[in-house]
């Protein structure tokens, strides 16, 4: 069975940095795209950036160029999302996604990674 | 890019048909065949319902339909059971990228 498993609970301060991970079990991902998807609070979905597996090609939402990088390593099918200076307001849910190259149907989804920045 | 505009909220009681909307633009829902709708229960990742404007995955029941007119998805629940009582979320193409929803709470009453 498919699977996409996220890195655990993150508490942070504001400035430090972060990297969450997003791992395919049981199936390679060469020719997927992963998408990252932040949840605040209380409030919907929003993609914030894409990466595709085999050939790292990246795109971002508009609002989250300049404000995170996407990342993914083939080799151990993880894909990646970072942040160099987190603020307050990235305290967040974030799931990452699969889809098929070419397709629009985003059919596998991870646990979640819980990110929660604090002074 | 702002988000697609959905209703907050939309009730009905079990057996009941509930419809959802999902309007855009141009841009996104009336310009790509590339609509998808997403459940939610709280604590749960989304679940894909619909892909493609109206195609359902194994698995999902008929209960869920969909289509597309112009610059505007909607999605209806046939039947309604408990366990629809969820969010849900449209998702469209947008050049390069994707937009969701706003998000509608679906309550079974």
């Amino acid at each position: 069975e498919v699977q996409l498993v996220q890195s655990g609970i993150e508490v942070k301060k504001p400035g430090e940095s972060l990297k969450i991970s997003c791992q395919g079990s049981a199936y390679s991902f060469s020719n997927y795209w992963i998408g990252w998807v932040r949840q605040m609070p209380g409030q919907g979905l929003e993609w914030m950036g894409f990466v595709h597996f085999s050939d790292s090609e990246t795109r971002y939402s508009p609002s989250f160029i300049g404000q995170v990088t996407v990342s993914a390593d083939r080799s151990i099918n993880t894909a990646y999302i970072q942040w160099s200076s987190l603020k307050a307001s990235d305290t967040a849910l974030y799931y990452c996604a699969a889809a098929l190259h070419g397709t629009a149907r985003w059919d596998y989804w991870g646990q979640g990674s819980l990110v929660a920045v604090s002074s | 890019q702002s988000a697609l505009t959905q209703p907050r909220s939309v009730s009905g009681s079990p057996g009941q048909s509930v419809t959802i909307s999902c309007t855009g633009t141009s841009s996104d829902v009336g310009a790509y065949n590339f609509v998808s709708w997403y459940q939610q229960h709280p604590g749960k990742a989304p679940k894909l319902l619909i892909y493609d404007v109206n195609k359902r995955p194994s698995g999902v029941p008929d209960r869920f339909s969909a289509s597309k007119s112009d610059n505007t998805a909607s999605l209806t629940i046939s039947g309604l059971q408990s366990e629809d009582d969820a969010d849900y979320y449209c998702c469209s193409y947008w050049g390069s990228i994707y937009v969701f929803g706003t998000g509608t709470k679906v309550s079974v009453l």
